[in-house]
């Protein structure tokens, strides 16, 4: 079984500042690892994943991700933020190599980030 | 470029009563799923499918029922629907590609179902 944990429901930033939304993991096997940003009344969007290689991943936006196996963690993080950026952030795990499973996701609680003038 | 598609949008049932959730995907992914989302506790999997013809249940199963007769739609079934399923639902889709998965889920809009 895997569970996925954000660590911080909300976090209020002002625009221009950083921001970090935290995400831990646990999962008995390995897993591919996922960030998901949801705006107002739409569905998710992928934002960037880590399959495997390089533990820093860039995604869309400006945002960005390091993978931490030691630490099982996989925090997300952007380094100037906009009033754009403001949404609903979802972590989310899926098994590496259950092929015949198909990719099922287990998220996380999800993060709101409203960013303030 | 529709992508994933869901129908209706919007939804108030009465306790008891039925309905049918649609979705359709014009990419042609072998797989497909189901998520509801509830406040706090993120997207929870109800039922997926790995190819037309097949379904299987994911965590949160009870309560619902799920179709793909067709590879491009994939419908979720409320035979009796409760308060507590009062939800936003989710269809997704991702594709198999050879020995490395297309990874992607791809997210319909949302249904947003009240039960009164």
């Amino acid at each position: 079984a895997q569970s996925v944990t954000q660590l911080d429901s909300q976090v209020p930033v002002f625009e221009e500042a950083p921001v970090e939304l935290r995400c831990n993991y646990s999962s008995s096997v390995s897993v591919y690892l996922f960030w998901y940003v949801q705006y107002p009344n739409q569905g998710l969007q992928l934002l960037l994943k880590y399959l495997s290689g390089s533990t820093l991943v860039k995604g869309i936006n400006g945002f960005e991700a390091e993978f931490n196996k030691s630490q099982t963690s996989f925090h997300l993080r952007k380094p100037s933020v906009h009033i754009s950026d403001t949404a609903e952030y979802f972590c989310a795990v899926s098994d590496q190599g259950w092929m015949a499973a198909g990719n099922k996701l287990t998220f996380g609680g999800g993060t709101r980030v409203l960013v303030k003038p | 470029n529709a992508g994933v598609t869901q129908t209706p949008k919007f939804r108030v049932l009465k306790t008891g009563q039925s309905m049918t959730l649609l979705c359709a995907q014009d990419m042609n992914h072998e797989y497909m799923y189901w998520y509801r989302q509830d406040p706090g506790m993120g997207l929870r999997l109800i039922h997926y499918s790995v190819g037309e013809g097949t379904t299987a249940k994911g965590e949160v199963p009870d309560g619902y029922n799920v179709s793909r007769l067709k590879k491009q739609n994939f419908l979720l079934g409320l035979e009796s629907a409760a308060p507590s399923q009062t939800s936003v639902y989710f269809c997704a889709s991702s594709a198999r590609q050879g020995e490395v998965w297309n990874t992607e889920a791809f997210f319909g809009q949302g249904t947003r179902l009240t039960v009164v």
